[in-house]
Parts: C-alpha cells; structure tokens; sequence
C-alpha cells in the first residue's frame, strides 16, 4: 500500500487568489493523479501527472487553471488559479497500487472560495 | 457516453443485516471493477476488485458480484455494523483506461 500526505488539509481564500496544493507519497510511483470532489458529489479526474512529462488533462480541465508540477517520483502539486466559488471542492491526490491497479488516496484537500 | 449508475439514495440498515448496493454501468467493457469506501471527510479506501473472468469475490464480511452479461456488480456487506456507514463507491475499469467512480450510495447502519 502507499501513504499519501496533503497540505493544506483545508483552506478558505478569496475569489482571484491561487491555491497550491501538494502530495507527497511515500514510495515512488510513475503516475500520480489528481480528482476533484464537488460537494455531494463523487470524484472526477482532473489530470494524470507523470515524472518528467506534462500531465495529461480530461475533458473539461486545462492547464491554465490547473497547472500541475511532478518534479520527482514521490511528490506532485496542484494550483487551482484564478479561483472563484465554483471551485469549492475537495481537492484529492492518488496513486496506483503496484498489483492489480487498486488506487491509494490522500486525505484530500478541501477549498472554499469566497 | 460510458455512465456508472448507483442508487443515490442513501441504504438505510439495521444492524445484523445485509445490505446489498447496486452498480450499473454502460457503454464500458471494464476488465475490473473496484469498490470503495469512503467516510466524510477522507479520502476513498480501496475494499475490493473484481475481474471480469470472476463472478464473485469475498474479502471478510464483503461479497462482490460481477455480471458482465448484465453489465453490473453487487456489493454486499453481511452482519452489518453501525461502524460499516459510510459512502461506498464502484469503479470500473476498462484496459488501459482511467478509473472512473459512480456516484456513490451511502449506508447508514442503525443499531
């Protein structure tokens, strides 16, 4: 199994600001990906970032607002830019089991935007 | 488009019972299916995988069922606990591509 830290675990800031949040994981792993929670809802895939590459975002996401960071096998972050209420969510950052593609979550990160 | 489809109104149980939760999907042909459980406040905690080649599958107290005839699998928690409430959430998975949750159906387990 992998053990998957978050910071912040919570954050509240103002509309137009930008949040980082980062993962850190404590083994190393290729791909590490990025879901959104909406309040009441399930989980939806933001991107997948791999070690040295871009990451791949789904429909829906850009990089522009979501600019991701994996500088080494164990870490990732995430920005949230230029935030405005609708990004209230919880934020969650995952890894794949090294078996038979069970994924490990983070504790997750939970936003307001004001 | 593919869609998961579980109840999204919350099971509600009393203790000793099974309850069994319903995962539906189509336009998919996942080569697995994962179940999740996830409390308020965290992040979703793998339970179980199912392959498409099995028909069923038991971890402890939890069966899983995999009927890709009618594209569905059921989750069942035996002798349920007060402390087995939580959102459960299914996730199939064709090959090669992401993991994809359903919308989850939450359990409340009365004593």
């Amino acid at each position: 199994s992998a053990v998957i830290s978050q910071k912040p675990s919570r954050d509240i800031c103002q509309r137009g600001t930008s949040l980082t949040i980062q993962c850190q994981v404590d083994s190393q792993v290729t791909m590490m990906f990025w879901y959104r929670q909406q309040p009441g809802q399930s989980l939806t895939l933001i991107a997948t970032a791999n070690q040295g590459s871009e990451a791949t975002y789904e429909s829906g996401f850009v990089i522009d607002k979501f600019p991701i960071s994996r500088p080494n096998l164990t870490f990732s972050t995430l920005t949230v830019s230029n935030m405005s209420p609708e990004d209230s969510s919880i934020y969650l950052c995952s890894v794949e089991g090294s078996r038979s593609g069970e994924q490990f979550f983070g504790p997750g990160t939970r936003l307001t935007v004001l | 488009s593919q869609k998961i489809e579980q109840n999204s109104e919350a099971l509600n149980i009393q203790e000793g019972k099974t309850a069994t939760l319903t995962c539906n999907y189509t336009n998919y042909s996942p080569a697995y299916l994962q179940w999740y459980r996830q409390d308020p406040g965290r992040g979703p905690v793998f339970l179980l995988l199912i392959r498409e080649n099995e028909k069923e599958k038991r971890k402890e107290r939890l069966k899983v069922t995999f009927d890709t005839t009618l594209k569905q699998s059921l989750f069942h928690i035996t002798a349920s606990q007060p402390a087995d409430s939580a959102t459960y959430l299914c996730a199939p998975k064709a090959a090669g591509n992401k993991l994809t949750f359903g919308g989850g159906t939450r359990v409340l387990v009365k004593p």
